[in-house]
C-alpha cells in the first residue's frame, strides 16, 4: 500500500507569511508524527496524535505553530508569521497504534525556506 | 531528557568491509530503540526496531544489538556495498514520557567502490 505521503515537497515563502505543510499518513495509523529536521541534525520532536486528539505538543516551539488532525487521517502543520529560523524539513510520521510498541514510518518531508 | 550520541559522525570504508555504528542513550528506561536511513534529501526508512525486552534483531546483512543496562546500541553492517551509502540514525522512545522518538545526529556512510 501506498505510504506517507507529504505536500507539498518544496516550500519557498517570505519572512512573516503563512504557510500550511499536509501529511497523509499510512491508511488505518491511528497514530501521527510531526518532526523538524535543521542541516546536520537528527529530527526533533514537534507534536504527536492519537487519533484526532493531539496527546503530546511539547515540542511545538512557540504559539506560532499549530496542528490539525480533525478527522484522525490528514494532518496540517500550520506556521504563522515564518520567520527566517523556521527554514528546515519537517517531516511526518505515522504509526499503527502507538510508537512505543510499532514502527514509524516516515514520509519523504516537506523542505520550508523562509527568505 | 533522553539524549542519544552517535559515534562516528562520519565513516568512510572499502566495499566489502564489515563495520559497527555505534549509538549511547543516556535514560536506560526505554520502550525500543530504532535504527533508520537517509539517503539526501529523502525521508528516513526505518530498518530495525528493537522492543526493550529483545537484545537484537536482524535483517539481511544489517544486525542491531540493544544493552540497555549500558544504554547502548550497535548496529553491524556485514559486507558493506556503495548501495549502503546513506546517513544512519538511531532513536529511542522513553518510557514515563510521550510516544515521541529522541534521535542522534547520525552517522554519515561512505562506502567506496
Amino acid at each position: 500500500g501506498a505510504g506517507v505521503s507529504q505536500t507539498p515537497s518544496n516550500k519557498v515563502t517570505e519572512k512573516g507569511k503563512y504557510v500550511e505543510l499536509r501529511c497523509d499518513p499510512i491508511s488505518g495509523h491511528t497514530a501521527l508524527y510531526w518532526y523538524r529536521q535543521s542541516l546536520g541534525q537528527g529530527p526533533e520532536f514537534l507534536i504527536y496524535f492519537q487519533g484526532t486528539g493531539a496527546a503530546d505538543d511539547s515540542g511545538l516551539p512557540n504559539d506560532r505553530f499549530f496542528a490539525v488532525r480533525p478527522e484522525g487521517s490528514v494532518s496540517t502543520l500550520k506556521i504563522q508569521r515564518t520567520e527566517r529560523g523556521d527554514s528546515a524539513v519537517y517531516l511526518c510520521a505515522s504509526s499503527s497504534k502507538r510508537g512505543s510498541t510499532d514502527t514509524q514510518y516516515f514520509g519523504p518531508g516537506t523542505r520550508l525556506t523562509v527568505l | 531528557k533522553q539524549e542519544v550520541t552517535q559515534i562516528p559522525a562520519a565513516l568512510s570504508v572499502p566495499e566489502g568491509e564489515n563495520l559497527v555504528l555505534n549509538c549511547s542513550f543516556t535514560d536506560s528506561a526505554i520502550y525500543n530503540l530504532q535504527w533508520f536511513r537517509q539517503d539526501p534529501g529523502k525521508g528516513l526508512t526505518s530498518l530495525l526496531l528493537i522492543q526493550s525486552s529483545q537484545r537484537e534483531q536482524t535483517s539481511g546483512r544489517l544486525n542491531a544489538s540493544l544493552d540497555k543496562s549500558s544504554g547502548r546500541s550497535t548496529l553491524y553492517i556485514a559486507a558493506s556495498q556503495p548501495g549502503d551509502s546513506a546517513t544512519y540514525l538511531c532513536a529511542s522512545i522513553t518510557q514515563g514520557g510521550s510516544e515521541k522518538l529522541v534521535f542522534g545526529k547520525g552517522t554519515k556512510l561512505t562506502v567506496n567502490p
